[in-house]
């Protein structure tokens, strides 16, 4: 079983609309989570790291549950500009990072 | 631009060559990673520095792999008798301490002929 296990979409969505998805993580002793961004041929960009209690930043809402073991990801009002792969990213220990495969977004006009 | 720094940021080879990457992280960052992703699939963990330390190896990282911190700063990758199972892009990130947000650099893409 992978590590990490993302829905590697597409999710194919209009402008304005809200978008989310999960990931799913297999280690329980996980320290901490991530979610990355990803646009083509370029380096992973840190989108926002993912806390206990949610935490949101501007249109974006990251949610943890310890207890299912998952991440999600929410997108609200959609921009064209956030057409990207979001990579879904744990801490197994204090050093490395295990990465999902990635989910894509596409936003269309 | 004080960023994460990888040079060169292509590099096309013919198998059996050497090939060496250098990373330049972060200044105030005194951890090192190096991270391999291929097409379709997220970076591959390969090898962790805290300061020159090099802490950890992953098994991705065969003998033809090494990699050199030297003062605690930059950091090479080094491939020999590199394969057309090599091509991949290279990825180097830095961070602050346990547990923090690593930071990426654009990548080496190599690419073996």
């Amino acid at each position: 079983r992978k590590e990490v296990e993302q829905d590697p979409g597409p999710f194919n969505v209009p402008e304005g609309a809200t978008v989310a998805f999960n990931c799913t993580y297999s280690n329980s002793a996980s320290q901490s989570f991530f979610w990355y961004r990803q646009d083509c041929r370029k380096e992973p960009k840190l989108l926002m790291s993912v806390y206990s209690s949610g935490n949101e930043d501007g249109r974006f809402t990251a949610q943890l549950n310890r207890a299912s073991q998952y991440i999600s990801l929410l997108i609200r009002d959609s921009k064209l500009s956030d057409s990207a792969t979001y990579l879904c990213v744990v801490n197994l220990n204090d050093y490395k990072l295990s990465f999902g495969a990635g989910t894509t977004v596409t936003v269309r006009a | 631009d004080t960023g994460v720094s990888q040079n060169p940021r292509h590099k096309i080879t013919k198998r059996g060559q050497n090939v060496t990457f250098r990373c330049d992280p972060i200044s105030e960052h005194n951890r090192l990673y190096w991270y391999r992703q291929t097409l379709g699939q997220g970076p591959e963990f390969l090898t962790y520095f805290q300061n020159e330390a090099q802490l950890e190896k992953s098994r991705l990282l065969s003998d033809r792999f090494s990699a050199e911190r030297p003062k605690g700063s930059f950091s090479t990758l080094e491939i020999q008798r590199t394969e057309q199972g090599d091509s991949a892009m290279y990825l180097c990130a830095s961070s602050l301490g346990v547990q923090q947000p690593q930071h990426f650099g654009d990548g080496t893409r190599l690419s073996i002929l």
